[in-house]
């Protein structure tokens, strides 16, 4: 089993529309909760973190994190093509490291 | 603030030889650097993570005489590719991390290594 899930995608969604990225995690002790965004040939880029369960708002962009189901998403609401990219969850566990998933790459059409 | 940058940017190597790959932390100072790899379509794998003036600390499965980590300064970290072969051409990234909170990392750019 993968540490850290995501769903490869890609989603695509509408400019405009709410888009809803999901990640799950095997390790209960995991501490804090990232979402990175990449796009293509660059290095991520720190968008938001959470460590308590509930939501987190941060522009157009809210968390959420669910400790008992070992799991966090990324909402991003009116979606624009510019975050068309790949959107990374990393999450520390117990040895204090970050740890990444695969991404999903999300397509924001016209 | 929290920038770290990364020469080259790109490079291309012969395999056989060795390149060294500088990550700095422009407006801080970093208490912790991480060594990240990312092969074309999956995610970023740690390979080592570094404390100024000690030794690194390597993954599982990570060559530690093969890629020579130093962090001389609170500032600067370098990764050594010794004697690269082609199955070492990636994307190489660093990262930085300061303060109480090191979870909270800065990506530098990125190296592209192309070894031929």
């Amino acid at each position: 089993q993968k540490e850290v899930e995501q769903n490869s995608g890609p989603l695509s969604v509408p400019e405009g529309a709410i888009a809803s990225l999901n990640c799950t995690y095997s390790d209960r002790g995991s501490q804090s909760f990232f979402w990175y965004r990449q796009y293509s040939g660059k290095s991520p880029e720190l968008i938001m973190f959470i460590y308590s369960n509930g939501d987190k708002e941060d522009g157009r962009f809210t968390a959420q994190l669910n400790k008992a189901s070992q799991y966090v998403s990324l909402l991003i609401r009116d979606s624009q093509p510019s975050d068309s990219a790949t959107y990374l969850c990393a999450v520390t566990g117990t040895a204090s490291k970050l740890t990444f998933g695969t991404g999903t790459r999300l397509q924001v059409t016209l | 603030g929290a920038v770290v940058s990364q020469h080259p940017s790109r490079v291309i190597c012969k395999s056989g030889t060795s390149v060294k790959i500088e990550c700095r932390s422009l407006d801080f100072q970093a208490t912790t650097m991480f060594w990240y790899r990312q092969f074309p379509k999956q995610s970023l794998m740690l390979m080592a993570t570094s404390n100024e003036g000690s030794k690194a600390t390597y993954e599982q499965g990570v060559e530690k005489d093969k890629f020579l980590i130093n962090h001389a300064s609170l500032t600067l970290s370098t990764l050594t590719v010794t004697s690269a072969h082609p199955e070492d051409s990636s994307f190489y990234i660093c990262s930085a991390s300061y303060g109480s909170s090191p979870y909270e990392q800065y990506f530098g750019p990125g190296t592209r290594l192309t070894v031929t």
